[in-house]
Formats: C-alpha cells, sequence, structure tokens
C-alpha cells in the first residue's frame, strides 16, 4: 500500500469490554511502533517490534495492554478490560533504516485509531 | 529515565511573523527528529539532525542540533497558514525506541 493504515479509524466501547486495534505496515518496513496519544498531549510509546526480534514492550501501561506481530506483516494492539483513561488515539508507526551519510529510522505514521471507553 | 522538555506550549502569531520551537534533553542524544501534526492528522516526518551544531534548512525551516547535541530548535520564517499545526521533536534511545516531546501547537492569524 501507499502508507500505514489503521483499523478501526473510531472505537466506541464500554468499560470493561476487550478491544483490538489493527496495523498494516508499510511494506519492506522492518520496525513498527504503537503510540498513544491523549487529547492535547505528545505521543507516548507503548511497543516496538523489530523483525523476528523479541519486541520491546516496555512502554506498556499496564498487563491490560498485549501486542503481537507476525513477521513484518499486521501488528495487532490488544486492550483487556477497558478502562476510561484508556480513551486516546493509538497511532501505528513503521520505519526502515535509511543508510548513507546519516543513519535515520524515519517513522511512517498512520491514521490513528481513536478509542472513545464510556 | 529519558527527559524531554518542548518549549512553548502554545505559540499564537500573526501571519508574518516568525516561530520558534525549542527542544531541550537531560542526556546528550545521538540524534533527533521533528515532526508535524496539522490538526486531526497524524505526526508527519520533517527531519533527522545528528551532528553536533548541524543546521538543516528546508524552505523557510530551520532545524538546528546544539553543540553538546542536548538541545535542538525549529524555526519558521515568515509564518503562514500552511505552518498551523503541532510540531514534536522525537529523541531517538538506541534504535529501538523514541521519546516525544509533548509538543508546541502553533497557530497564525491570517
Amino acid at each position: 500500500g501507499a502508507g500505514v493504515s489503521q483499523s478501526p479509524s473510531n472505537k466506541v466501547t464500554e468499560k470493561g469490554k476487550d478491544v483490538e486495534l489493527r496495523c498494516d505496515p508499510i511494506s519492506g518496513h522492518t520496525a513498527l511502533y504503537w503510540y498513544r496519544q491523549r487529547l492535547g498531549q505528545g505521543l507516548e510509546f507503548l511497543i516496538y517490534f523489530q523483525g523476528n526480534s523479541a519486541p520491546d514492550k516496555s512502554g506498556l501501561p499496564s498487563d491490560r495492554f498485549s501486542a503481537e506481530r507476525t513477521g513484518e506483516s499486521v501488528s495487532t494492539l490488544t486492550i483487556q478490560r477497558t478502562q476510561q483513561e484508556d480513551s486516546a488515539v493509538y497511532l501505528c508507526a513503521s520505519t526502515f533504516r535509511s543508510g548513507g551519510d546519516t543513519t535515520s529510522w524515519e517513522q511512517y505514521f498512520g491514521p490513528g485509531t481513536r478509542l472513545t471507553v464510556t | 529515565g529519558q527527559q524531554v522538555m518542548q518549549i512553548p506550549q502554545y505559540q499564537h502569531v500573526q501571519e508574518g511573523e516568525d516561530f520558534t520551537t525549542y527542544c531541550n534533553s537531560s542526556t546528550t542524544l545521538s540524534n533527533i527528529q521533528w515532526y508535524k501534526q496539522r490538526p486531526g492528522g497524524h505526526p508527519v516526518f520533517l527531519i533527522q539532525l545528528v551532528k553536533s551544531g548541524e543546521v538543516k534548512k528546508q524552505k523557510r525551516l530551520t532545524f538546528q542540533f546544539g553543540e553538546a547535541k542536548k538541545n535542538s530548535s525549529l524555526h519558521i520564517t515568515a509564518t503562514q497558514t500552511t505552518d498551523v499545526g503541532t510540531y514534536f521533536c522525537a529523541l531517538q534511545v538506541l534504535f529501538n525506541k523514541f521519546y516525544f516531546g509533548s509538543g508546541t501547537k502553533l497557530n497564525v492569524k491570517p
């Protein structure tokens, strides 16, 4: 595809329900990140996947949050027993390591999933 | 842990005025990235700075990396309404984690 896609674009759920958010990265991008952005705030790192290496889960706020990625393809972020404080936009970004004189990990973001927990 | 301070939080300017946002770190950085997020949109990569004292320009945007590699700035000359949005700096820790600043929200009055 032309860019990173995420689904659903909006999700309204009741407190206590589980939700699953999906991210389709740019083909060929080896690394994938999930971030959380609360209204008017910056981006909060959640989890990082790089190829077949063990993911960096250090940003997950609680054990209700989990994420999976199969190889270098789709990733899913699951939030169990949602709470109102989980309401935010969840952004996915994929990246590749571009070489040359300066190695760069430019992140390409998807449009995000706006999660509202009522 | 990694500390990132970005100032100011908000900036309102008249079209044609200049704008600067600053990003300060508590530790020496390997590199720093800047992103722009339009209202209702997602962050878009602008640039990466790597070298001490580096200055890069993109049309009316000038990016600087401090000599000590602990701070960076983004300066926009003669702002336009198309510059409206939130500008974030992002610090890369190793190769697998980014810490984003809280962002500077720019509003440009026509």
